[in-house]
């Protein structure tokens, strides 16, 4: 059964600097999200994606945050200048086309900003 | 707001001793109720999706069930290999919103 990819694992990186946190969602799945867990908290809500646009966001996810998918299949979450607070294991998820709400998630990145 | 609470946090049961899991809820018009399964470190996996009360469904030793204000998932016989965190999550009708409100999970741990 086809899964959802993330690179890398684990990304460590230093307060200020930007990251990009990568995502292969399975081929034929048309609708994107990033949620994010900070340690012993509830996974949260990023971002919706789709037909290459935003389709709802958190409050969560400021200025600071982009997603974008430059070429068709890899799906990016950017945090242009990292807080300790961001911290967290970031999720991909996706829902196949024609499914109904089903969201089927990656493994995950956990972003360790030092 | 949408809101989800789980209840116990934390369940220790011995091989084959069965239980549930509660999850409460309330939302603005439920699209869905969604079950996960997470193990540390990894992302949550699917389980089921239940879109009305009085709906069940049932995976192996798993069985969820939906009422108007909460959800169950039933665990019969558990196995050690069922120790995980059982995520509950809740999507809402207003606004065509999309996004999975989720609970903080049972972390379920079977003992041999």
């Amino acid at each position: 059964e086809p899964e959802v990819t993330q690179t890398p694992s684990h990304q460590v990186t230093q307060m200020g600097q930007e990251v990009i946190l990568r995502c292969v969602p399975i081929s034929n799945h048309l609708y994107f999200y990033w949620y994010r867990q900070i340690l012993g908290q509830k996974v949260e809500f990023l971002v919706s994606f789709y037909n290459n646009e935003i389709s709802e966001k958190s409050e969560i996810f400021d200025d600071q945050f982009s997603v974008e998918r430059p070429d068709g299949s890899n799906f990016t979450l950017k945090i242009r200048s990292t807080k300790l607070e961001d911290s967290a294991m970031y999720f991909c998820a996706s829902i196949p086309q024609g499914a109904a709400y089903e969201q089927y998630f990656g493994p995950g990145t956990r972003l360790t900003v030092t | 707001e949408d809101q989800v609470t789980q209840s116990p946090e934390a369940l220790r049961l011995q091989e084959g001793e069965s239980s549930s899991l509660n999850c409460s809820y309330t939302v603005s018009g439920l699209r869905g109720l969604f079950w996960y399964r997470q193990d540390p470190g990894k992302g949550p996996e699917f389980l089921f999706t239940l879109y009305s009360a009085g709906e069940e469904k049932e995976k192996e030793r798993l069985k969820a069930t939906l009422t108007k204000k909460e959800s169950f998932l039933h665990i019969t016989a558990p196995k050690p290999e069922d120790s995980a965190t059982y995520l509950c999550a809740v999507q809402g009708l207003l606004g065509g919103s999309e996004k999975l409100v989720f609970g903080k999970g049972t972390k379920l741990t079977v003992n041999p």
